[in-house]
């Protein structure tokens, strides 16, 4: 079964510096990965996905992703912040149905609770 | 314009009491998925319709149970709710499998 870890479970960062947030996963093959941002009470938006090809993604808002599959890697990266980007965010791993027919659902990692300082 | 909508968005019912969520697309989905998101915790996958075809996750309790009427709508039961079940409920889509996953803004249950 594949699995997700996002090591870091605050991060603080102050208002125009740089982020990276980062996304470990373990998955047999190459995996469908995606970033998805939480504000509070809210449901989850999708930054950005990664199915094939270029390694680096363009996402919403900014910001980007790096796939590196030597590292089992996927890390989120924004170069200066602003203080709308305080949120959770999550790291996601999805995989190809086995049966041809069906779906499955995403395994998140446990989240990054981002913390903009003015 | 939204796409993936959830109602109510907050629910309170009464322990033991069954409680039903909706969540409706306008996106013509094949794929509706449930997820449970407690606090301060990752969401869970706890079942799946593609199209008709219900697929449930092995450690999804009994106590829930999934309806999906037709392509546009599907409904998430609370048999009998427990104290633990208070958690945000997010309702999904996707195209097809493989594809992306949209999700609606959730409904936050509370169990008294």
């Amino acid at each position: 079964a594949q699995s997700v870890t996002q090591p870091d479970i605050h991060i603080t960062v102050s208002e125009g510096a740089s982020l990276e947030l980062r996304c470990n996963y373990s998955y047999g093959a190459t995996p469908y990965l995606f970033w998805y941002v939480q504000s509070p009470g809210q449901g989850l938006q999708l930054l950005l996905k990664y199915f094939s090809g270029d390694t680096l993604v363009q996402g919403i808002k900014g910001f980007e992703a790096e796939f590196k599959r030597s590292q089992s890697s996927f890390n989120l990266r924004k170069p200066s912040v602003h203080w709308s980007d305080a949120a959770e965010y999550f790291c996601a791993v999805g995989t190809p149905s086995y049966s041809g027919g069906g779906a499955d659902g995403l395994t998140f990692g446990k989240g990054t609770h981002l913390i903009i300082q003015p | 314009d939204a796409m993936v909508i959830q109602n109510p968005r907050y629910q309170v019912t009464q322990f033991g009491k069954p409680v039903t969520l909706s969540c409706s697309q306008t996106l013509n989905h094949n794929v509706m998925y449930w997820y449970q998101q407690k606090s301060s915790q990752a969401p869970k996958l706890l079942f799946h319709y593609y199209d008709k075809d219900f697929n449930n996750e092995a450690d999804t309790p009994d106590n829930f149970q999934s309806r999906r009427p037709n392509t546009s709508f599907c409904f998430l039961d609370i048999r009998s709710p427990g104290l633990g079940d208070a958690a945000m409920y997010l309702c999904a889509t996707s195209r097809d499998m493989e594809d992306t996953q949209y999700f609606g803004p959730g409904t936050r249950l509370t169990v008294l």
